[in-house]
Formats: C-alpha cells, sequence, structure tokens
C-alpha cells in the first residue's frame, strides 16, 4: 500500500528535551515536505527536500532541523522544544515532475501531535 | 508574501444541494492549483487538481480555474452529509526558480452539508 507513515502519532514531551519524528514513504518521492497546523493559521510549511542531501526553509523554520540521507526518510528534529511548538504535524510526499511542470501533488501522512510541556 | 485567501465559513449547504467554495491567491505566476479535503483531526486528502484554465470534472467535483482573475473555485454537486469537512486551497508556483516546490495553503473553508 502506498503511503506515508509518521511515528510517533502522539507525543508529550517537556521543555528542552530532543525530540525526532519520523517519516517514510514507500512511493519513490523525490520531494518531501514539513507542515504545522495550528488552529487559526493553517498549514504552514517547515522545511521540504527536492532529492536526497537538498533541503530548504519553508515559511516557519526556526527551532527545527531536518536532513534526508535517504529517498525515504525525512525526520524532523526538535533540539530544544519549546510550547510555542505544540502543534499538529505532517509530512507530505509527491513526485517533483510531470509533463514538464512541477505538478506537487502531496500526499500527506498521518499527522503527529505534539505537546510540549 | 505569497497569500492564498479562502472563506473560513462555515458553509452550510443541505444534502443534494451545490456546494461552491471558492479560493484567490495573489502570486501571478502560479501555475499548480489543489483542493484537498481534510476532516476534523485527519491529515489532508488531495481531491483535485487543476493546471490549466477552465474547468475540470471528476465524478462529484468540478475544480474551476480562471488565471486572469487569480481564481480558483471546486464545486461539489448532490453534496452528501460525508463530505462535511474542512477544504484546503493550495497554489504552487512551478517552475520558475526560487519557490518551485512550495505549496502555500489558504486556512479553508469549513463545509456542512445539512441532512
Amino acid at each position: 500500500e502506498a503511503q506515508v507513515t509518521q511515528n510517533p502519532r502522539y507525543l508529550i514531551t517537556v521543555t528542552g528535551k530532543k525530540l525526532t519524528v519520523t517519516c517514510s514513504q514507500n512511493m519513490n518521492h523525490e520531494y518531501m515536505s514539513w507542515y504545522r497546523q495550528d488552529p487559526g493559521l493553517g498549514l504552514r510549511q517547515i522545511y521540504y527536500s527536492m532529492n536526497v542531501e537538498v533541503t530548504d526553509k519553508g515559511d516557519v523554520p526556526e527551532g527545527y532541523k531536518v536532513s534526508r540521507k535517504e529517498k525515504r526518510n525525512f525526520p524532523l528534529i526538535l533540539e530544544s522544544p519549546s510550547p510555542n511548538q505544540t502543534s499538529l504535524y505532517f509530512c507530505a510526499s509527491s513526485f517533483r515532475w510531470g509533463r514538464g511542470i512541477s505538478y506537487n501533488e502531496q500526499f500527506f501522512g498521518p499527522g503527529t501531535r505534539l505537546t510540549v510541556l | 508574501q505569497k497569500e492564498v485567501e479562502q472563506n473560513s465559513g462555515p458553509l452550510s449547504v443541505p444534502e443534494g444541494a451545490i456546494a461552491s467554495l471558492n479560493c484567490t491567491y495573489s502570486d501571478r505566476g502560479s501555475q499548480s492549483f489543489f483542493w484537498y479535503r481534510q476532516y476534523s483531526g485527519k491529515s489532508p486528502e488531495l481531491i483535485m487538481s487543476i493546471y490549466s484554465n477552465g474547468d475540470k470534472e471528476d465524478g462529484r467535483f468540478t475544480a474551476q480555474l480562471n488565471k486572469a482573475s487569480q481564481y480558483v473555485s471546486l464545486l461539489i454537486r448532490d453534496s452528501q452529509p460525508s463530505d462535511s469537512a474542512t477544504y484546503l486551497c493550495a497554489v504552487n508556483r512551478g517552475y520558475s526558480g526560487a519557490g518551485s516546490y512550495q505549496l502555500t495553503f489558504g486556512k479553508g473553508t469549513k463545509l456542512s452539508v445539512i441532512p
């Protein structure tokens, strides 16, 4: 089954304790992305990756790190989480190209609900 | 700053009616347009994509694009209670340099279909 998986699905942690949220896709997609979703603010992009070892900042990258060492995996790292990073996080993936344009039809993972106390 | 605007709703329609959802965008260079459906507590699910001016139909869904007016819409015919969800409009600049691979999402319109 084609899918994007995220782990953990739920996480409660304390300020300053480093954590990693994993994301994996089995569709051979080049493009992967992390979003956070907050009430009233909608979906906002944190980081994205166009291929292995190629990453770039989205709209709200502060306090986050990512890496793309393998095509299928794109972990999100919070080195020193703070309460304002309490949010619902989504990983997404897509192919880059189709018929000469960037289709970017993204498939989303199930989400990770993070609470930072 | 690229912006995508949607009416937050809620938009209430009776079962069997046509629901019309609208979206405007600010970046004239945008080339790819998407509608996602998101049920409460779930992840967004792609339901329509459109790349050229005009209409695109898929079952009960029709996406309409007017690049001159920077406007994209989604029509849902014969609305069902199961269509009750938040609908997100997303816009991608396409292959034109910086920002090519970023989707900008609207904040969504909440649709409620009344039985």
